[in-house]
């Protein structure tokens, strides 16, 4: 299993600011997840973000509202840019387990709420 | 696309009832399905999984089995415990590179 760190776990925004979320894994990773958890709904993935490359994103989700960097095998960053009430939401990295098992680790995730 | 659809809740229980969360889903390929519990201030955790029609995933009393022919796979308890309540999510992924699909999640409480 891993084991991951988001940094904040909370934290309350004004509109039209941006936050940075960071996230740690306790081991290298290949691959590591952005989701989004909106109130009452269930988790979206924004992008996917390998080490080296650019990260990938779903349809709906754009690099200039949500850029990640993904610097090393055990870190990631999202930004929520310029944000809305509506991106007031859990932010979840996740990390995929031991190849082939096809699981996911979840941080405790950020939440968000922007006024 | 994917997706997956699973009951509405709140779902309140009383200590030691049966526990039943339905979940359906639809996928073009063979997916594995999982479900992921998130008890309060705590981040989503793996409860159990089903890689292949007709397995049986279990885990803490918890059982679901993959049912290719009605495409569903229904999370169980015989028993629960206060302690068991949470949010329910249940969750398909279709290739191996860590994309899922989530349903909406189903909150549960137990009262003592």
């Amino acid at each position: 299993s891993a084991v991951i760190s988001q940094k904040p776990s909370r934290d309350i925004c004004q509109r039209g600011t941006s936050l940075t979320i960071q996230c740690q894994v306790d081991s290298q990773v290949t691959m590591m997840f952005w989701y989004r958890q909106q109130p009452g709904q269930s988790l979206t993935l924004i992008a996917t973000a390998n080490q080296g490359s650019e990260a990938t994103y779903e349809s709906g989700f754009v690099i200039d509202k949500f850029p990640i960097s993904r610097p090393n095998l055990t870190f990631s960053t999202l930004t929520v840019s310029n944000m809305s009430p509506e991106d007031s939401s859990i932010y979840l990295c996740s990390v995929e387990g031991a190849l082939g098992t096809g699981e996911l680790f979840f941080g405790e995730g950020s939440r968000l709420t922007v006024l | 696309g994917d997706s997956v659809t699973q009951m509405e809740g709140p779902v309140t229980l009383s200590e030691e009832a049966f526990l039943t969360i339905n979940c359906t889903y639809t996928a073009t390929g063979y997916p594995s399905l999982f479900w992921y519990v998130q008890y309060p201030g705590e981040g989503l955790q793996l409860l159990l999984k089903a890689t292949k029609a007709d397995d049986k995933g279990s885990n803490k009393g918890f059982e679901a089995t993959y049912r290719k022919e009605t495409t569903s796979f229904h999370l169980e308890k015989g028993s629960v415990q206060v302690s068991d309540s949470a949010v329910y999510f249940c969750a398909l992924s279709d290739d191996s590179w860590g994309k899922f699909q989530f349903g909406a999640g189903t909150q549960v409480v137990v009262t003592p």
